[in-house]
């Protein structure tokens, strides 16, 4: 989608370590969000911040953090507590109350 | 908590034929309903959404979708498939209090030359 860039495209993760995805707007939507999207379970939430400074855990937080320290920049890290980390990471934002979520490209994660 | 079910994994058409790819909700209060399709290794791109108002409501790529508040459904439809349409679907909602998205499991719409 024009405006999000999330990077990289594909990323490889070794045991016990620890990666951050990266999502990136020009878009000035004050809320943005991370889903995980597994083969036949659709897209699950796992954290969202509606404003600078402030995020939520969705459904999915645990192994995973996040920080909003920009309006632009909401990274991911996929922590080493994550035991099941393979699967496509979606980055969205959205401006007004009515607008729908406008979607990044993805992230494909696998461990080596 | 508001949820979504897309009861088809798969739905097949032949081309020129209608589609439908259904989606049933459940919200408390007044529903957001969405529409979203996905290309392999892309992101989701919005087709439509409904509101509030006319319960037929048009969207992107000649994709309709009829908000049924009785029988809590927002079916996907459109008159004529194209091979270009074979992709994955989603319906997503949320509720009136500006909560994230609640996406279905998806349905892969294959259209058949």
């Amino acid at each position: 989608d024009g405006g999000i860039t999330q990077s990289p495209k594909y990323l490889f993760r070794k045991e016990g370590q620890n990666v951050t995805l990266s999502c990136e707007q020009n878009l000035n939507h004050d809320a943005m969000y991370w889903y995980r999207q597994d083969p036949g379970q659709g897209l699950r939430l796992i954290y969202y911040s509606q404003i600078v400074n402030d995020f939520q855990k969705g459904d999915i937080a645990e192994g995973y953090s996040v920080s909003r320290e920009k309006k632009e920049s909401f990274p991911l890290t996929v922590t080493s507590a994550q035991k099941n980390p393979t699967a496509f990471y979606l980055c969205a934002t959205k401006t007004e109350f009515n607008q729908p979520q406008h979607f990044g490209d993805g992230t494909r994660l696998s461990i080596l | 908590a508001q949820s979504v079910a897309q009861p088809e994994d798969q739905v097949k058409v032949a081309e020129g034929n209608p589609l439908t790819v259904k989606c049933t909700y459940s919200v408390s209060g007044n529903p957001y309903l969405f529409w979203y399709v996905q290309y392999p290794n892309r992101g989701l791109q919005f087709l439509l959404k409904y509101i509030t108002g006319d319960n037929l409501v048009k969207g992107s790529y000649g994709f309709e979708a009829e908000f049924n508040k009785s029988q809590t459904s927002f079916h996907l439809k459109k008159p004529s498939a194209l091979v270009s349409d074979s992709a994955l679907y989603f319906c997503a909602v949320r509720d009136a209090g500006n909560t994230p998205l609640v996406f279905g499991k998806g349905t892969r719409l294959s259209v058949i030359a």
